[in-house]
């Protein structure tokens, strides 16, 4: 059975870096063509993908917030961490991390989310 | 970036109707593209990939077709639990979701 939970703070403060830790259950991250993803969904919105990394610590970053992420693993403990610099108020949304699925690009098994407030 | 879009934003069906969801790439992307359907307060659960494939343990009500810029999500008499919110997302290059469309009872 595959699961994923995302932990971190609830409350970060404009400016400040955000990380936040996905931790999975259910496969390997070092299973060739396994993937782990980052998709956020500010209240009320649409989602917005953010970042993946693979098996093979191969990453790939949404073009427009790149230069404030940054995606690594731990095998051993299967997790995957978020780190986003920078936060500002916009940032404000629900974080979830996701399994991508192998014979596609799609993510079939996600975590319940965790909602992260930007104040100013 | 490939843009998504949906139509309606908003469908309102009766129970037991069918619905007819759209989603246009701004760009060719093959049957790069994926469906899911969202509850308040739930993650998104994955339903269709390759434009057509299903999930597993999706209902078989649910259907996708299409390609290169044109998809469709149809599901042909809806349930009561298929009321929520349904998004595209194509993985051809990078990924970006569509803006969503709400199904909502009639």
């Amino acid at each position: 059975q595959v699961t994923l939970k995302e932990s971190g703070p609830t409350l970060v403060k404009s400016t400040q870096t955000l990380t936040l830790t996905c931790t999975f259950s259910g496969f390997s991250l070092s299973t060739s063509g396994v993937g782990v993803g980052w998709i956020r969904q500010p209240p009320g919105k649409a989602l917005e993908w953010l970042a993946l990394i693979y098996w093979n610590d191969d990453k790939r970053y949404s073009p427009s917030l790149k230069s404030r992420l940054t995606i690594t693993k731990d095998t051993s403990k299967n997790q995957v961490v978020l780190t986003m610099t920078n936060m500002d108020p916009v940032d404000t949304a629900t974080y979830y991390c996701a399994h991508r699925q192998g014979v596609s690009g799609s993510y079939d098994y996600w975590g319940q989310g965790t909602l992260v407030t930007v104040s100013s | 970036e490939i843009v998504m879009t949906q139509s309606p934003a908003t469908l309102s069906v009766s129970p037991g109707e069918r619905a007819t969801l759209s989603c246009r790439a701004s760009q060719s992307i093959s049957s790069s593209l994926a469906w899911y359907q969202q509850k308040p307060g739930q993650a998104p659960r994955l339903l269709i990939y390759g434009a057509s494939t299903r999930a597993t343990g999706i209902p078989a009500r649910f259907s996708g077709s299409g390609s290169g810029t044109e998809f469709t999500l149809t599901i042909s008499s809806l349930q009561s639990e298929d009321f929520a919110v349904y998004y595209c997302q194509q993985y051809y290059t990078w990924y970006t979701f569509g803006q969503g469309t709400k199904l909502e009872i009639k």
